[in-house]
């Protein structure tokens, strides 16, 4: 079974500092990562999705994910926060065959505050 | 498009009544998925629809909860008797392999408070 492991569960950093939240997986075969945003009140918004390839992963407002298979993990990092960053954020792994669309498993989340 | 439509936003009610969530997926979405969101649990799939078809319920927490999906513009998620540990956040959310590939596109939400 695939699950996924979030070990922070609350960050502070202040604003304009770098960050770096953690994702480690379990899964059995190539698995299909995905970060997601949540802001309070809101549904969950996809920053980045890694299938194959290139193993660092661009993604929207200027976030960034390397999956790294020798160490089960796809952490994902931006250079400099701003505050609107702050959110929770959930990393979730997909199974090969279905493309990630079906059963989603998600980590717990990693709550994040910026601090000015 | 329009994004993925949720009704109620917030439901407040007493143990022991019928609930009904509703969700409209994006058009053209052939996947649709139920999640519930808490503090202790964190997001947890309850069920799957492909081509409005239950392919997965093994998250449904018991025989209290029942979804359908009668059309491929909408479904509906049902607890009936509803109990106080039901209170959380449920999430829809539709994909479509063609379409936004390895996307879910989610739902504001519908706060459910059981009393």
């Amino acid at each position: 079974a695939q699950s996924v492991t979030q070990p922070d569960i609350h960050i502070t950093v202040s604003e304009g500092a770098s960050l770096e939240l953690r994702c480690n997986y379990s899964y059995g075969a190539t698995p299909y990562l995905f970060w997601y945003v949540q802001s309070p009140g809101q549904g969950l918004q996809l920053l980045l999705k890694y299938f194959s390839g290139d193993t660092l992963v661009q993604g929207i407002k200027g976030f960034e994910a390397e999956f790294k298979r020798s160490q089960s993990s796809f952490n994902l990092r931006k250079p400099s926060v701003h505050w609107s960053d702050a959110a929770e954020y959930f990393c979730a792994v997909g199974a090969e065959a279905n493309f990630g669309n079906e059963k989603l498993t998600f980590g717990t989340g990693t709550r994040l505050t910026i601090i000015p | 498009d329009a994004g993925v439509i949720q009704s109620p936003r917030h439901e407040v009610t007493e143990m022991g009544q019928e609930v009904t969530l509703r969700c409209k997926p994006i058009s053209g979405h052939d996947y649709l998925f139920w999640y519930r969101q808490t503090m202790m649990r964190g997001l947890e799939l309850l069920i799957y629809f492909n081509n409005n078809v239950p392919i997965d319920d093994s998250g449904m927490p018991e025989d209290r909860f029942s979804a359908k999906m009668p059309n491929a513009s909408f479904s509906t998620l049902k607890i009936q008797p509803s109990e106080p540990r039901d209170s959380a956040v449920y999430f829809c959310a539709s994909g479509s392999l063609d379409r936004g590939n390895g996307r879910l596109f989610f739902g504001e939400g519908s706060r459910l408070t059981v009393l």
